[in-house]
């Protein structure tokens, strides 16, 4: 099945500072890469995603990429905020033919200083 | 309104009894599943349920079992609870199978 590695587990960053979160996935079948945001307590949410005929997506602040060939895709924050302190997730997952259930990453706790 | 509801909120219970999560979704949406997160934060999915097809995660114990009145409900069932079912469950659904989920508020489950 497939696997997903999600690195780091922990990053702390100033305010204003830039942040990156990678993933890798080993199954080449997969098809679609979703990433989460999870407040302290609350339900994940979904913040952005990619299809595996894109290589990158942007929205505000926020950014993914993907390289299908080294199968790993990388989340994006600019501009760091004390509001994005949360756990973020990856995921991976085969649509349509697959067996369809994502597979999470691990999650990374981002702590952004004021 | 609330796109995925689920209830209860919190769950205390004791070793042994049997108890059930509901969850329900107003967005027409396919596929409905069940997570459970532990203390980690690690989300492990349980089950998957979309146009009747039931898919398990194997390594879920049999005393977990889903229930589906119809597309907008998927309910958790949970026979003889122990001390290892405590953590947080989230119902999600989504539109299309394995396409992006929105999740319940979750149930804080303790088993005590």
């Amino acid at each position: 099945g497939e696997n997903v590695e999600q690195h780091p587990s922990t990053l702390s960053v100033q305010e204003g500072d830039s942040a990156v979160i990678k993933c890798t996935y080993s199954d080449s079948a997969s098809n679609y890469f979703p990433w989460y945001k999870q407040e302290l307590g609350k339900r994940p949410q979904l913040i952005i995603d990619i299809r595996s005929n894109v290589g990158e997506k942007k929205d505000q602040r926020i950014a993914v990429t993907l390289n299908k060939t080294a199968k790993h895709f990388s989340l994006h924050i600019t501009e760091t905020q004390p509001e994005d302190s949360a756990v973020y997730f990856c995921a991976a997952s085969i649509t349509a033919g697959g067996s369809y259930i994502p597979t999470f990453g691990r999650g990374t706790s981002l702590i952004v200083h004021p | 309104d609330t796109a995925v509801s689920q209830t209860p909120k919190y769950l205390v219970t004791q070793m042994g009894n049997d108890k059930s999560i509901k969850c329900e979704q107003n967005l027409g949406h396919d596929t409905m599943y069940w997570y459970k997160q532990d203390s980690k934060k690690f989300l492990k999915i349980m089950f998957s349920y979309n146009n009747k097809e039931l898919i398990i995660n194997e390594t879920v114990p049999n005393r977990f079992s889903p229930k589906s009145p119809d597309k907008a409900h998927l309910n958790l069932h949970i026979n003889s609870l122990e001390l290892g079912d405590s953590a947080v469950y989230f119902c999600a659904s989504s539109q299309e199978a394995g396409y992006g989920y929105t999740f319940g508020s979750g149930t804080r489950l303790t088993v005590v």
